[in-house]
Protein backbone atom coordinates (compact mmCIF):
# COMPACT_ATOMS: atom_id res chain seq x y z
CA UNK A 1 0.00 0.00 0.00
CA UNK A 2 1.44 3.34 -1.35
CA UNK A 3 1.07 5.99 1.50
CA UNK A 4 2.54 8.34 -0.64
CA UNK A 5 2.50 8.65 -4.34
CA UNK A 6 4.07 10.80 -7.13
CA UNK A 7 2.16 9.42 -10.31
CA UNK A 8 4.05 10.71 -13.02
CA UNK A 9 7.28 9.03 -13.50
CA UNK A 10 8.65 11.41 -16.12
CA UNK A 11 7.71 15.29 -16.95
CA UNK A 12 9.87 17.23 -19.49
CA UNK A 13 9.52 21.12 -19.23
CA UNK A 14 11.32 23.72 -21.66
CA UNK A 15 14.28 25.89 -20.32
CA UNK A 16 13.05 28.69 -19.10
CA UNK A 17 9.16 27.52 -17.87
CA UNK A 18 7.60 26.21 -14.80
CA UNK A 19 8.07 22.58 -13.74
CA UNK A 20 5.37 21.53 -11.69
CA UNK A 21 5.87 17.96 -9.85
CA UNK A 22 2.37 16.30 -7.89
CA UNK A 23 2.34 14.18 -5.04
CA UNK A 24 -0.47 12.32 -3.12
CA UNK A 25 -0.48 10.95 0.20
CA UNK A 26 -3.16 8.44 1.52
CA UNK A 27 -2.15 9.13 5.32
CA UNK A 28 -4.11 11.58 7.41
CA UNK A 29 -1.84 11.60 9.80
CA UNK A 30 1.48 13.03 8.01
CA UNK A 31 2.18 16.75 8.80
CA UNK A 32 5.66 17.29 7.20
CA UNK A 33 6.37 16.75 3.75
CA UNK A 34 9.55 17.52 1.79
CA UNK A 35 11.34 17.24 -1.44
CA UNK A 36 14.58 15.69 -2.50
CA UNK A 37 16.07 16.01 -5.71
CA UNK A 38 18.62 13.11 -6.71
CA UNK A 39 20.98 12.97 -9.19
CA UNK A 40 22.29 9.96 -11.12
CA UNK A 41 25.08 7.88 -8.99
CA UNK A 42 24.34 10.17 -6.05
CA UNK A 43 22.32 10.33 -2.97
CA UNK A 44 19.07 12.48 -2.50
CA UNK A 45 20.01 16.08 -1.45
CA UNK A 46 16.69 17.79 0.34
CA UNK A 47 15.03 20.54 -1.19
CA UNK A 48 12.42 22.23 0.56
CA UNK A 49 9.65 21.08 3.25
CA UNK A 50 6.30 22.42 4.47
CA UNK A 51 4.40 21.51 7.77
CA UNK A 52 0.81 20.88 7.90
CA UNK A 53 0.28 24.07 9.69
CA UNK A 54 1.01 25.94 6.18
CA UNK A 55 -0.13 26.04 2.95
CA UNK A 56 2.82 27.24 1.39
CA UNK A 57 6.72 27.53 1.69
CA UNK A 58 9.02 29.67 -0.68
CA UNK A 59 13.23 29.08 -1.09
CA UNK A 60 14.18 30.89 -4.35
CA UNK A 61 13.07 29.36 -7.57
CA UNK A 62 11.23 26.50 -5.52
CA UNK A 63 7.71 26.58 -4.14
CA UNK A 64 5.87 24.01 -2.15
CA UNK A 65 1.91 24.46 -2.16
CA UNK A 66 -0.03 22.18 0.38
CA UNK A 67 -3.38 21.41 0.12
CA UNK A 68 -4.40 19.30 3.16
CA UNK A 69 -8.34 18.60 2.07
CA UNK A 70 -6.89 17.02 -0.84
CA UNK A 71 -3.96 15.28 0.86
CA UNK A 72 -1.88 16.86 -1.91
CA UNK A 73 1.28 18.69 -2.68
CA UNK A 74 3.73 20.36 -5.63
CA UNK A 75 7.02 21.73 -5.95
CA UNK A 76 6.80 24.57 -8.49
CA UNK A 77 10.03 25.67 -9.68
CA UNK A 78 10.14 28.85 -11.52
CA UNK A 79 12.35 29.15 -13.55
CA UNK A 80 13.40 25.74 -14.86
CA UNK A 81 17.18 25.40 -15.90
CA UNK A 82 18.91 22.75 -17.19
CA UNK A 83 20.61 21.92 -13.80
CA UNK A 84 16.95 21.17 -12.22
CA UNK A 85 17.00 17.95 -14.88
CA UNK A 86 17.00 14.95 -11.76
CA UNK A 87 14.77 12.61 -10.33
CA UNK A 88 12.38 14.51 -7.63
CA UNK A 89 10.96 12.38 -4.65
CA UNK A 90 8.40 13.38 -2.09
CA UNK A 91 8.52 12.04 1.26
CA UNK A 92 6.33 12.60 4.11
CA UNK A 93 6.46 11.87 7.92
CA UNK A 94 3.82 12.31 10.86
CA UNK A 95 1.78 10.05 13.56
CA UNK A 96 4.50 10.47 16.10
CA UNK A 97 6.73 8.88 14.22
CA UNK A 98 9.76 10.81 12.25
CA UNK A 99 10.42 7.59 9.69
CA UNK A 100 9.87 9.13 6.53
CA UNK A 101 7.80 7.12 3.59
CA UNK A 102 8.86 8.34 0.07
CA UNK A 103 7.30 8.46 -2.96
CA UNK A 104 8.27 6.42 -6.52
CA UNK A 105 9.83 9.73 -7.80
CA UNK A 106 9.62 12.07 -11.05
CA UNK A 107 12.22 12.01 -13.52
CA UNK A 108 12.33 15.83 -14.41
CA UNK A 109 14.16 16.64 -17.87
CA UNK A 110 14.66 20.14 -18.80
CA UNK A 111 15.50 21.03 -21.92
CA UNK A 112 17.77 23.65 -23.41
CA UNK B 1 31.25 20.09 5.96
CA UNK B 2 32.52 16.46 4.49
CA UNK B 3 29.20 14.87 3.67
CA UNK B 4 27.95 10.92 4.31
CA UNK B 5 30.90 8.84 3.47
CA UNK B 6 29.72 5.32 2.12
CA UNK B 7 31.88 1.93 0.97
CA UNK B 8 32.34 0.32 -1.45
CA UNK B 9 30.24 2.03 -4.20
CA UNK B 10 29.38 -1.19 -5.73
CA UNK B 11 29.40 -5.08 -4.66
CA UNK B 12 28.50 -8.14 -6.80
CA UNK B 13 27.88 -11.24 -4.84
CA UNK B 14 26.15 -14.71 -5.39
CA UNK B 15 22.85 -15.82 -3.41
CA UNK B 16 23.41 -16.73 -0.18
CA UNK B 17 26.59 -15.06 -0.18
CA UNK B 18 27.18 -12.58 2.89
CA UNK B 19 28.05 -8.64 2.22
CA UNK B 20 28.68 -5.59 4.55
CA UNK B 21 28.37 -2.05 3.76
CA UNK B 22 30.06 1.13 6.11
CA UNK B 23 28.74 4.56 6.62
CA UNK B 24 30.31 7.01 8.37
CA UNK B 25 27.80 10.27 9.04
CA UNK B 26 28.54 13.59 9.02
CA UNK B 27 30.08 14.63 12.11
CA UNK B 28 28.16 15.60 15.41
CA UNK B 29 25.03 14.23 13.22
CA UNK B 30 23.18 12.02 16.20
CA UNK B 31 20.74 10.35 14.03
CA UNK B 32 21.70 7.80 11.34
CA UNK B 33 19.50 5.60 8.90
CA UNK B 34 19.87 2.79 6.19
CA UNK B 35 17.65 3.14 3.38
CA UNK B 36 16.90 0.20 0.72
CA UNK B 37 16.09 1.91 -2.74
CA UNK B 38 14.77 -0.81 -4.96
CA UNK B 39 15.21 0.36 -8.56
CA UNK B 40 12.05 2.24 -10.01
CA UNK B 41 10.96 2.60 -6.32
CA UNK B 42 11.50 5.43 -3.28
CA UNK B 43 14.28 4.74 -0.58
CA UNK B 44 12.51 2.60 2.18
CA UNK B 45 13.66 2.78 5.66
CA UNK B 46 15.28 -0.16 6.82
CA UNK B 47 17.20 1.28 10.58
CA UNK B 48 17.07 4.59 12.32
CA UNK B 49 19.90 4.87 14.96
CA UNK B 50 19.97 7.67 17.60
CA UNK B 51 23.57 7.81 18.78
CA UNK B 52 24.22 4.16 19.06
CA UNK B 53 20.64 2.94 20.23
CA UNK B 54 18.30 1.49 17.69
CA UNK B 55 14.75 3.63 17.22
CA UNK B 56 12.95 2.00 14.38
CA UNK B 57 14.22 -1.45 12.65
CA UNK B 58 10.48 -2.55 11.93
CA UNK B 59 11.42 -2.57 8.06
CA UNK B 60 14.54 -4.56 9.11
CA UNK B 61 14.39 -8.12 7.80
CA UNK B 62 15.82 -9.44 10.51
CA UNK B 63 16.33 -13.16 9.63
CA UNK B 64 19.26 -11.95 7.22
CA UNK B 65 20.15 -8.24 8.07
CA UNK B 66 22.01 -7.03 10.90
CA UNK B 67 23.48 -3.50 11.26
CA UNK B 68 25.41 -2.17 14.13
CA UNK B 69 26.38 1.81 15.31
CA UNK B 70 29.72 1.73 16.75
CA UNK B 71 29.99 3.99 19.46
CA UNK B 72 27.23 5.90 17.99
CA UNK B 73 29.83 7.10 15.19
CA UNK B 74 30.29 4.79 12.23
CA UNK B 75 27.63 1.92 11.38
CA UNK B 76 27.47 -1.29 9.25
CA UNK B 77 25.11 -3.05 7.94
CA UNK B 78 25.38 -6.78 6.70
CA UNK B 79 23.15 -9.30 4.73
CA UNK B 80 23.92 -13.35 5.47
CA UNK B 81 22.95 -14.73 3.53
CA UNK B 82 21.83 -12.46 -0.01
CA UNK B 83 19.27 -12.93 -2.08
CA UNK B 84 18.38 -11.75 -5.42
CA UNK B 85 15.58 -9.27 -3.84
CA UNK B 86 18.46 -7.81 -2.36
CA UNK B 87 20.01 -6.25 -5.29
CA UNK B 88 19.40 -2.36 -4.53
CA UNK B 89 21.31 0.83 -3.73
CA UNK B 90 21.72 1.14 0.05
CA UNK B 91 21.93 4.22 1.35
CA UNK B 92 23.02 5.69 4.67
CA UNK B 93 21.80 9.42 6.04
CA UNK B 94 22.09 10.88 9.08
CA UNK B 95 20.63 14.13 10.63
CA UNK B 96 21.53 16.68 13.36
CA UNK B 97 18.71 15.29 15.20
CA UNK B 98 15.68 12.86 14.58
CA UNK B 99 12.37 15.15 14.07
CA UNK B 100 11.04 16.21 11.17
CA UNK B 101 13.00 19.83 11.34
CA UNK B 102 16.27 17.93 10.67
CA UNK B 103 16.49 16.79 7.43
CA UNK B 104 18.26 13.80 6.36
CA UNK B 105 21.91 14.33 4.11
CA UNK B 106 22.48 11.46 2.18
CA UNK B 107 25.54 9.63 1.45
CA UNK B 108 26.32 8.49 -2.35
CA UNK B 109 24.96 4.80 -1.25
CA UNK B 110 26.44 1.09 -2.47
CA UNK B 111 24.95 -0.33 -5.23
CA UNK B 112 24.20 -4.07 -4.42
CA UNK B 113 23.48 -6.61 -7.31
CA UNK B 114 23.29 -10.31 -6.58
CA UNK B 115 23.65 -12.76 -9.18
Amino acid sequence: DQQVKQNSPSLSVQEGRISILNCDYTNSMFDYFLWYKKYPAEGPTFLISISSIKDKNEDGRFTVFLNKSAKHLSLHIVPSQPGDSAVYFCAASGAGSYQLTFGKGTKLSVIP
Amino acid sequence: EAGVAQSPRYKIIEKRQSVAFWCNPISGHATLYWYQQILGQGPKLLIQFQNNGVVDDSQLPKDRFSAERLKGVDSTLKIQPAKLEDSAVYLCASSLRGGPNSPLHFGNGTRLTVT
